[in-house]
């Protein structure tokens, strides 16, 4: 059962444009909601954190916006870059490092 | 080191022989977790591990899973007699402590089971 869902498998962006990336949640226990950025034969590399207590969190050119009642989180990347081109996961926990639940990933390519 | 360090990097293993894999979490930190990606896109948390003690063993299949994590020792995760759908990347991560910014994952072993 998918608790974190990535409704979109790939994203297309011009360079100089805003990314979005979009996860949705089912479970109303999570409180912790991190994003990975991920490239091929590597291990997932952590890009920024928000807690439930928070609406937004920003750092460098990555913001996450958190809609709890909507159960809806987002990571805006302004400027987007070539280098930004890589899978984007999602992930969830019901407290800040216990276990992680992931969505399936968004495959965002950064066009020049 | 300041990387989590996953060997070997690729694992080739008949079904129904034993697979063992290796992590060593960066110095300091007191967390492990493990996790299997399969078909590319889909994580697993498999267990996790506040230094050598089980913190967390909620994903582990009950049959021929076993992980450890000894003092001075790299963490371990064994598989026996592995099966087909085994197949997957298993990704170590380690965290300094249950808050903060994240965990650091390994670049993961990919096991094959022919």
């Amino acid at each position: 059962d998918q608790q974190v869902k990535q409704n979109s498998p790939s994203l297309s962006v011009q360079e100089g444009r805003i990314s979005i990336l979009n996860c949705d949640y089912t479970n109303s226990m999570f409180d912790y909601f991190l994003w990975y950025k991920k490239y091929p034969a590597e291990g997932p590399t952590f890009l920024i954190s928000i807690s439930s207590i928070k609406d937004k969190n920003e750092d460098g050119r990555f913001t996450v916006f958190l809609n709890k009642s909507a159960k809806h989180l987002s990571l805006h990347i302004v400027p987007s870059q070539p280098g930004d081109s890589a899978v984007y996961f999602c992930a969830a926990s019901s407290v800040a490092g216990y276990a992680l639940n992931f969505g399936k990933g968004t495959s965002l390519l950064v066009t020049p | 080191g300041e990387e989590v360090a996953q060997t070997p990097k690729h694992l080739v293993r008949g079904e129904g022989q034993k697979a063992k894999l290796y992590c060593a979490p960066i110095k300091g930190h007191s967390y492990v977790f493990w996790y299997q990606q399969v078909l590319k896109n889909e994580f697993k948390f498999l267990i996790s591990f506040q230094n050598e003690n089980v913190f967390d063993e909620t994903g582990m299949p009950k049959e021929r899973f076993s992980a450890k994590c000894l003092p001075n020792s790299p963490c371990s995760l064994e598989i026996q007699a592995t099966k087909l759908e085994d197949s997957a990347v298993y990704f170590c991560a380690s965290s300094q402590s249950v808050t903060g910014t994240g965990y650091t994952f390994g670049s993961g072993t990919r096991l094959t089971v022919v």
